[in-house]
């Protein structure tokens, strides 16, 4: 167990509709990251927060987008869901912004239909 | 966009004997991770390499890294059905840049 927990851990949505997604980070860790995950592939890089801040953000289009709270948990959130948004949504912490080590949560199946 | 390719895609081996992985990247890299996920859960970080490191040791794992070559491998001896997972290879380049995953590879390790 790494400490870090996503909610819900499953989901079902039809196109169109929007969806947060949300994670509580391990303690002490000041920054989050969201990457999608896709059947059969790697994780893909979405964005990053730390302090609050996003730091970062990968290929994503701006339907995509998040926050990160005092407490540093933090959510996702996607507007008008198309199909290939179905994927695994992996949230990860870390103690600070180098990545170094990421500490991952179970995820959130998301399922677009 | 997805800078290792891990190879091979799909491994199968008797318990007991040992699993080799391989890692190809692009760019030049501050450090190369190896992560482990069972069944589609989250994943977890079994080892880091930095790019000044030619090999480590962690229990059972053996990471080497080759800069020159821009490739890295993994090495899990005496496998146990239980490292039965999907690993990956994750690069990371420099300062805050985020930490860029390969396909996988799947490993079944049959008792």
């Amino acid at each position: 167990e790494t400490g870090v927990t996503q909610s819900p851990t499953h989901l079902i949505k039809t196109r169109g509709q929007q969806v947060t997604l949300r994670c509580s980070s391990q303690s002490g860790h000041n920054t989050v990251s969201w990457y999608q995950q896709a059947l059969g592939q790697g994780p893909q890089f979405i964005f990053q927060y730390y302090r609050e801040e996003e730091n970062g953000r990968g290929n994503f289009p701006p339907r995509f987008s998040g926050l990160q709270f005092p407490n540093y948990s933090s959510e996702l959130n996607v507007n008008a869901l198309e199909l290939d948004d179905s994927a695994l949504y992996l949230c990860a912490s870390s103690l600070t912004g180098n990545n170094e080590k990421l500490f991952f949560g179970s995820g959130t199946q998301l399922s677009v239909l | 966009s997805q800078q290792g390719e891990e190879d091979p895609q799909a491994l199968s081996i008797q318990e007991g004997e040992n699993a080799t992985m391989n890692c190809s990247y692009k760019t030049s890299i501050n450090n190369l991770q190896w992560y482990r996920q069972n069944s589609g859960r989250g994943l977890v970080h079994l080892i880091l390499i930095r790019s000044n490191e030619r090999e480590k040791h962690s229990g059972r794992l053996r990471v080497t890294l080759d800069t020159s070559k821009k490739s890295s491998s993994l090495l899990i001896t005496a496998s146990r059905a239980a490292d039965t997972a999907s690993y990956f290879c994750a690069t990371h380049r420099e300062g805050n840049t985020p930490l860029v995953f390969g396909k996988g590879t799947r490993l079944s390790v049959i008792a």
